[in-house]
């Protein structure tokens, strides 16, 4: 079972700001936050990560709450490439550490 | 940096043959590899875990007999899809974890579609 909740679905002008929330009520001391989009047909790709502290590359943001328990991720300027199921997933840092993937959110970004 | 490919991208094939599927790591020596399916409209499911040199560990319900995974080398890993069948047909996904970027993050290639009439 994925440890994760992600609303099904949500959409976003371009050129705004896209919060995707993330629920990991259950999430232990040694799990990291991972998210990946897949765009259709493709294999998924890396977005970003966090432990506790709010992270942030060239791609997004990601806002880890102080009791872990949720996390929101934020593309600060949508495009029409943006449009993707984003997948929120927590696991343990370790070589084999096994990647749980729920249904994710589809975002679609309209113009 | 940290790019993974699969060949082919897509594979016909007929029932009962054999199709082999290849990952690599194209920019960076990958201790892990992952395989992965997708069936259309569902998510990821995790297949088997590869280290290089040694078995891969199969997730349960995962027949090892059928889906022989050999990761002969740092950067390549072959997923070998044996007597295949209709139901077999799917996306097939890897992924890498670069060791020595001293990052356990999985790095996915493109995917390849297996189609099997």
């Amino acid at each position: 079972d994925a440890k994760t909740t992600q609303p099904p679905s949500m959409d976003c002008a371009e050129g705004r700001a896209a919060n995707l929330p993330c629920n990991h009520s259950t999430i232990s001391g040694n799990e990291y936050v991972y998210w990946y989009r897949q765009i259709h047909s493709q294999g998924p790709q890396y977005i970003i990560h966090g432990l506790k502290n709010n992270e942030t590359n060239e791609m997004a943001s990601l806002i880890i709450t102080e009791d872990r328990k949720s996390s929101t991720l934020i593309l600060p300027h949508a495009t029409l490439r943006d449009t993707a199921v984003y997948y929120c997933i927590v696991t343990e840092w370790g070589a084999n550490s096994k990647l749980t993937f729920g249904k994710g959110i589809t975002l679609s970004v309209r113009p | 940096g940290a790019v993974v490919s699969q060949h082919p991208s897509w594979v016909i094939c007929k029932s009962g043959t054999s199709v082999k599927i290849e990952c690599r790591s194209l920019d960076f020596q990958a201790t892990t590899m992952f395989w992965y399916r997708q069936f259309p409209k569902q998510s990821l499911m995790l297949m088997a875990t590869s280290n290089e040199g040694s078995k891969a560990t199969y997730e349960q319900g995962v027949e090892k007999d059928k889906f022989l995974i050999n990761h002969a080398s740092l950067t390549l890993s072959t997923l070998t899809v044996t007597s295949a069948h209709p139901e077999d047909s799917s996306f097939y996904i890897c992924s890498a974890i670069a060791g020595e970027l001293n990052t356990d993050t999985q790095y996915f290639g493109p995917g390849t579609r297996l189609t099997v009439l």
